[in-house]
């Protein structure tokens, strides 16, 4: 079975510039989750979605981030304009809303944004 | 705010020996816990987990504690191995909200 998958896994761009990452969940699943990793902060919550629904974004970092996701098998995590300060590996990770352990995440292998 | 803290970011064992991991948590809400080991270049994977109404969990060479008064909890690994070398995040929750993670510990097994 095909797990969560991101692009691109890096991505180089310079500052100012848009950028847009994506995610394909693991088909049946119904919650949508994007992590950001740095080194400072370890593993942070932006936002995640339950049926496609915005549940909580009150970890996006500021209006330069936004994330959609149009239907149950795509999402995307948009930054305008980026910067420096936003290097860091974006993960997506997504969940069934049943089974046990409940918080059982599935991750992707992550994005990797570096930011000159 | 970080709600679980891992607050060894290194830890170094030897084969064979046994590997603790610590993390505290400050949210007495959080009914669930899950540990997730993370190589270098891949996304976090689920190791193993435990609910709020128990204080062990076992499963092969990995077991969980948890000490709800004391809000933590631990990972033993034994016997240790190199294969087990690795971030692990602590991550802990409400039933239907998201995982809260830790910053992660990397454990270095050596040989």
């Amino acid at each position: 079975d095909a797990g969560v998958i991101q692009s691109p896994r890096h991505e180089v761009t310079e500052m100012g510039q848009e950028v847009t990452l994506r995610c394909k969940p693991i088909s049946g699943h119904n919650s949508l989750f994007w992590y950001r990793q740095t080194m400072m902060r370890g593993l942070e919550l932006l936002i995640y979605f339950n049926n496609n629904v915005p549940i909580d974004d009150s970890g996006m970092p500021e209006d330069r981030f936004s994330a959609k996701m149009p239907n149950a098998s795509f999402s995307t995590l948009k930054i305008q304009p980026s910067e420096p300060r936003d290097s860091a590996v974006y993960f997506c990770a997504s969940r069934t809303g049943q089974g046990h352990p409940p918080g059982e995440l599935f991750f992707g292998e992550g994005s990797r944004l570096t930011v000159l | 705010d970080q709600q679980v803290k891992q607050n060894s970011p290194s830890l170094s064992v030897q084969e064979g020996r046994i590997s603790i991991l610590n993390c505290d948590y400050t949210n007495s809400m959080f009914d669930y816990f899950l540990w997730y080991k993370k190589y270098p270049a891949e996304g976090p994977t689920f190791l193993i987990s435990i609910s709020s109404i128990k204080d062990k969990n076992e499963d092969g060479r990995f077991t969980v504690f948890l000490n709800k008064s004391a809000k933590h909890l631990s990972l033993h690994i034994v016997p240790s191995q190199p294969g087990d070398s690795a971030v692990y995040f602590c991550a802990a929750a409400r039933s239907g909200y998201a995982l809260n993670f830790g910053k992660g510990t990397s454990l270095l097994v050596t040989p």
